[in-house]
């Protein structure tokens, strides 16, 4: 199974700036996905993180608003850009391991926006 | 589209009684359903998959049934213990994408 580590686990941010969230694996996966969770609600994918290629987004989610970063197989990171409090939510980064259907999430960052 | 409905009630039972929580969908004909726990503060933790074409699985205390016909998953835990408190999620899955659908889980309360 993979491990994944996740920071920072939590977050207060003001109106307006920007959060990067990092996600550490510590084995070599092809696929990496970002979700939001928002309370009471399910989790939502954002986007599909590809080494060595741009991010695909979900419909309803965009590069300006959330840029990815996959430098290599092992790391993302998730950028929530210019924040308001409707951003407040948890963000988890997941991945698959080989040809899997499972999925292995981190612990989440928990984001607050005032 | 395609929707998954999951009893946003928490389930509230006794000790060493047996817990059932529902997943319906609509809309969607999915080649694989699984089941995840989420404790508060955590990542959700994979727990069973069960394929389209396989009606019942079992994995220790847990049990997943599913039904194409009627678009339902049954998730039981038997002997159920406090420290099986969790919210329970179910999530969809096709062959043709690695995409997963969740639904927005079921709390369940085990009482000592």
């Amino acid at each position: 199974s993979a491990v994944i580590s996740q920071k920072p686990s939590r977050d207060i941010c003001q109106r307006g700036t920007s959060l990067t969230i990092q996600c550490q694996v510590d084995s070599q996966v092809t696929m990496m996905f970002w979700y939001r969770q928002q309370p009471g609600q399910s989790l939502t994918l954002i986007a599909t993180a590809n080494q060595g290629s741009e991010a695909t987004y979900e419909s309803g989610f965009v590069i300006d608003k959330f840029p990815i970063s996959r430098p290599n197989l092992t790391f993302s990171t998730l950028t929530v850009s210019n924040m308001s409090p409707e951003d407040s939510s948890i963000y988890l980064c997941s991945v698959r391991q080989g040809a899997g259907e499972k999925l292995f999430f981190g612990s989440g960052t928990q984001l607050s926006v005032l | 589209s395609q929707k998954i409905e999951q009893n946003s009630e928490a389930l509230n039972i006794q000790e060493g009684k047996t817990a059932t929580l529902t997943c319906n969908y609509t809309n969607y004909s999915p080649a694989y359903l699984q089941w995840y726990r989420q404790d508060p503060g955590r990542g959700p933790v994979f727990l069973l998959l069960i394929r389209e074409n396989e009606k019942e699985k079992r994995k220790e205390r847990l049990k997943v049934t599913f039904d194409t016909t009627l678009k339902q998953s049954l998730f039981h835990i038997t002997a159920s213990q406090p420290a099986d408190s969790a919210t329970y999620l179910c999530a969809l899955g096709g062959d043709s994408s690695y995409k997963l659908i969740f639904g927005s889980g079921t709390r369940l309360l085990v009482r000592p």
